[in-house]
């Protein structure tokens, strides 16, 4: 079965500071992985993709994570946090394109002014 | 942009009553998905649909669950008999074939 593992529950950052989201999945086959973003109040909106193309995936707002399967890990960062970034961060897997999405119990990001 | 609609964004409905929750996938998307987040707790996944039949289904997904797409737009969740602990947040999400779901913004299920 696919599972991922997020590692904190809470991040706090600067405004400006470098952002790491941490993620290691585990997957008896090459997974597909997922990071999704969730706005206080509201639904879950994709960041990025990993499908087996580039092992650095760059997504939306400035965020990218990189594929590294000698860790099994899929770790999201951004260069520099803004206040807009404070949200909750999941990680996802599936093994397949029709498979279901199994999440990570997920990171609160939040920025300090 | 196309998106996934659902409807209610809120109910609030006694323990014990039927609850039906609406949602309305991208058009030319092929699966569709149930999941739902408790307060403060991880996204869980409740049932997946495919070709107009239910493709996998979780443990939570009992007896009191079920899923129709009765007239090819609207993907519905009906519990037959809400609990207090299917208090949650409900999240429709509908996929085409390149691996990612769309999710919609959520109908939050209140049973007192």
């Amino acid at each position: 079965a696919q599972s991922v593992t997020q590692l904190g529950s809470h991040v706090s950052v600067s405004e400006g500071a470098l952002v790491l989201l941490r993620c290691n999945y585990s997957s008896s086959v090459p997974p597909y992985l997922f990071w999704y973003v969730q706005y206080p109040n509201q639904g879950l909106q994709l960041l990025l993709k990993y499908t087996s193309a580039a092992t650095l995936v760059k997504g939306i707002n400035g965020f990218e994570a990189e594929f590294k399967k000698s860790e099994t890990s899929f770790h999201l960062t951004k260069p520099s946090a803004h206040m807009s970034d404070a949200a909750e961060y999941f990680c996802a897997v599936k093994k397949s394109s029709g498979d279901k999405l199994t999440f990570g119990t997920g990171t609160r990001l939040a920025v300090r002014p | 942009e196309p998106e996934v609609t659902q409807t209610p964004s809120h109910q609030v409905t006694q323990m014990g009553q039927e609850v039906i929750l609406r949602c309305v996938p991208i058009s030319n998307h092929l699966y569709f998905y149930w999941y739902r987040q408790i307060l403060g707790q991880k996204v869980e996944f409740l049932v997946s649909f495919y070709n107009n039949e239910i493709s996998e289904k979780s443990e939570i997904f009992d007896d009191q669950f079920s899923v129709e797409r009765p007239d090819g737009s609207n993907f519905t969740l009906k519990i037959r008999s809400t609990k207090l602990e299917d208090s949650a947040m409900y999240f429709c999400a509908s996929q085409i074939l390149t691996g990612e779901l769309f999710f919609g913004e959520g109908s939050r299920l209140t049973v007192l």
